[in-house]
């Protein structure tokens, strides 16, 4: 099984909300990745989790607050989002660390802020 | 890491060999080649990576000159399932806390039936 998968697929939410976005992997990765990707333009790295910790914090806004629960999974916390975080989230995952060749990318989740 | 730059868009004729190309001039000995390619409302799907030699796997070769500074991908017989942008990235090897890529602008590859 070589499949990243991400849910919602799609999502819609007010600036006043908090949802959540979901990520898991079976293949027995231990680094884990979200990125941003807004339209025509090519995708930029957020955050990095290595062995379940938090390696990697590209400087993003403390209103998105990612969590690794367990090896398989990785979340994406959302609460007070502004208009212009509309984008596509995706989600990656690669063999440990320094074997990171390789990401496999699960196909996004499309979020629109309202 | 380095800086790439590629060409914006390309096209080529379904069966016929795409040549894309990737000019890399900083590029430094310990940095890899990486190709990466995202069709249309997927996520970036990994083709193929090199440090030095010339690579090839089931999906694409991978052609790097002799001095590094530049590189083409080639995929031998393109599909339309093959229109895409394709990323060249370049970059040191994977540490222990992952894999930073940085994605560049891309060249966005029209296969014509």
């Amino acid at each position: 099984d070589t499949e990243v998968t991400q849910t919602p697929k799609h999502l819609v939410m007010g600036m006043t909300n908090k949802k959540s976005l979901k990520c898991e992997q079976h293949m027995g990765h231990r680094a884990m990745y979200w990125y941003k990707q807004k339209a025509k333009k090519p995708p930029e790295l957020m955050f990095v989790y290595s062995y379940e910790k938090l390696s990697i914090n590209e400087s993003v806004p403390s209103r998105f607050s990612p969590e690794c629960p367990n090896s398989s999974l990785l979340n994406l916390h959302l609460h007070a989002l502004q208009p212009e975080d509309s984008a596509l989230y995706l989600c990656a995952s690669s063999r440990e660390g320094r074997l990171s060749y390789e990401q496999y990318f699960g196909p996004g989740t499309r979020l629109t802020v309202t | 890491d380095a800086k790439t730059t590629q060409p914006t868009s390309m096209d080529c004729a379904e069966g016929r060999a795409a040549n894309l190309p990737c000019n890399h001039s900083t590029i430094s000995g310990n940095e890899y080649v990486y190709w990466y390619r995202q069709i249309h409302s997927q996520g970036p799907q990994y083709i193929i990576h090199g440090l030095k030699n010339n690579e090839t796997n089931e999906m694409a070769s991978l052609i790097i000159t002799e001095d590094r500074k530049s590189s083409t991908l080639i995929l031998p017989h393109a599909t339309l399932r093959d229109t895409a942008v394709y990323y060249c990235i370049v970059r040191v090897a994977p540490r222990s806390s992952g894999d930073k890529l940085t994605f560049g602008t891309g060249t966005r590859l029209a296969v014509r039936p």
